[in-house]
């Protein structure tokens, strides 16, 4: 079974210019969760999809920020325009919605992230 | 204060030895406990998880849950130079499917 793939994997802009952050969740995963990790500190939601419906987008700052979810599967974050506090890693995670083996419905399969860096 | 407290470490341990990390929350609603395991580079992975208080075994990882104390614990034992990494406690409300509050992670070396 194929993990969550993101892309692209590292990415260094200069402020003010926008980016964008592409995931493809697990197959069948209906939620799809968007998080930023800084240096030395855990994960931070930024967004949580069930299926093309932002549930929980409380975290995300509007201003710069936006996500979409197309049909339910992908899913697109975009920085317009970055500063240079965003610099950090962009991780995408997905959810089954019924339990599977090894884990819950509420167990989050992460991808690799996008390290981003603005100058 | 944050509602999960973790030492950032770094922790460095020679091969085979017992390593304890801990983690304290704040949150009495906590439900649902989880370690995950970050490489360098990658994303974090589910390790284990436990549903309120008690203790599981998984091989060499042993996960613990005291409540009262609110205070969690993953032991690994027999650690070996491939369980160097981000070791991340995570919690939720067992009715939530969305909100994993994680720790800042404990940095773990496990030397040859």
């Amino acid at each position: 079974e194929a993990g969550v793939v993101q892309s692209p994997r590292y990415k260094i802009i200069e402020k003010k210019q926008p980016v964008a952050f592409w995931c493809n969740p697990i197959s069948g995963h209906n939620t799809l969760y968007w998080y930023l990790q800084n240096l030395g500190q855990g994960p931070e939601l930024l967004i949580r999809y069930e299926n093309e419906e932002a549930v929980d987008d409380s975290q995300l700052p509007k201003d710069r920020f936006s996500a979409e979810r197309l049909k339910g599967v992908d899913s697109t974050l975009k920085i317009q325009p970055a500063e240079l506090g965003d610099s950090a890693v962009y991780l995408c995670a997905s959810s089954p919605s019924s339990p599977t083996s090894g884990g819950t419905q509420y167990t989050q399969y992460f991808g690799p992230g996008t390290r981003l860096t603005v100058l | 204060q944050k509602e999960v407290e973790q030492d950032p470490g770094p922790l460095s341990v020679p091969e085979g030895a017992i390593v304890s990390l801990n983690c304290t929350y704040s949150n009495s609603a906590f439900q649902y406990f989880m370690w995950y395991r970050q490489y360098s580079r990658k994303g974090p992975e589910l390790l284990m998880y436990t549903y309120s208080s008690g203790n599981k075994e998984d091989g060499r990882f042993t996960a613990q849950v005291d409540k009262s104390s609110k205070y969690i614990s993953l032991f690994i034992r027999d650690s070996q130079p491939s369980d160097s990494a981000t070791y991340l406690c995570a919690m939720t409300w067992y009715s939530s499917a969305s909100k994993i509050i994680f720790g800042s992670g404990t940095r773990l070396s496990i030397r040859p």
